[in-house]
């Protein structure tokens, strides 16, 4: 069965630090992963996509995130974190039929200046 | 910003009602999703409809409906209102590709409360 772990709960960064947020899945072939970030009481807003291809994405406002098949997971990173980008961020992964997708609990990000 | 869009954006309902929820998908998109996000929670996956037609559920009981229209929007019914219904409700829509996987476009929520 398709499952997300995201470990880290909540975090909390200093502004022009960098950024990673963990997430390990479960999924029994070649996965599709997403991450998607959520500002309160707003819906998802797609950050970047793992089809296939190069394991190393990019995204929007200069979030990455690498997938290593080895270990199971697709962390986000970002290398300076600005204020606005505290929210909280889900992983996620679609199944290869159907479009359903499976999320992690979600890890809240704190900025402080 | 995506061209979903969701109404009412706030609900406030009695357990034991009924309560529909709608969503427009975004332009071209053929396959509308909806997740039920409590507090504090990733979304959950509560069914998804494509051309009409019921394509994938999650694990929520029958009270929880839902239908497809020809341009493609889409609406969710929830009978028999819980307090535990109390959620963010959101909708997905996408262009689904035999096979493959892409990616969705989420809308703003439909805030229930139910009281």
């Amino acid at each position: 069965a398709q499952s997300v772990t995201q470990p880290d709960i909540h975090i909390t960064v200093s502004e022009g630090a960098s950024l990673e947020l963990r997430c390990n899945y479960s999924y029994g072939a070649t996965p599709y992963l997403f991450w998607y970030v959520q500002s309160p009481g707003q819906g998802l807003q797609l950050l970047l996509k793992y089809f296939s291809g190069d394991t190393l994405v990019q995204g929007i406002k200069g979030f990455e995130a690498e997938f290593k098949r080895s270990q199971s997971s697709f962390n986000l990173r970002k290398p300076s974190v600005h204020w606005s980008d505290a929210a909280e961020y889900f992983c996620a992964v679609g199944s290869n039929t159907g479009n359903q997708f499976y999320f992690g609990t979600g890890t809240s990000l704190t900025v402080i200046p | 910003e995506t061209g979903v869009t969701q109404s009412p954006t706030h609900l406030i309902k009695t357990r034991g009602q009924q309560v529909t929820l709608r969503c427009s998908s975004q332009s071209g998109h053929n396959t509308v999703s909806w997740y039920q996000q409590a507090l504090g929670q990733g979304p959950q996956f509560i069914f998804q409809y494509y051309r009409e037609e019921e394509n994938g559920r999650g694990n929520f009981p029958p009270r929880f409906s839902g239908l497809q229209f020809p341009n493609y929007s889409s609406e969710l019914n929830v009978n028999a209102l819980e307090l535990d219904d109390s959620a963010l409700y959101l909708c997905a829509s996408s262009l689904a590709r035999q096979g493959r996987n892409t990616e969705a476009f989420f809308g703003q929520g439909t805030r229930l409360t139910v009281v």
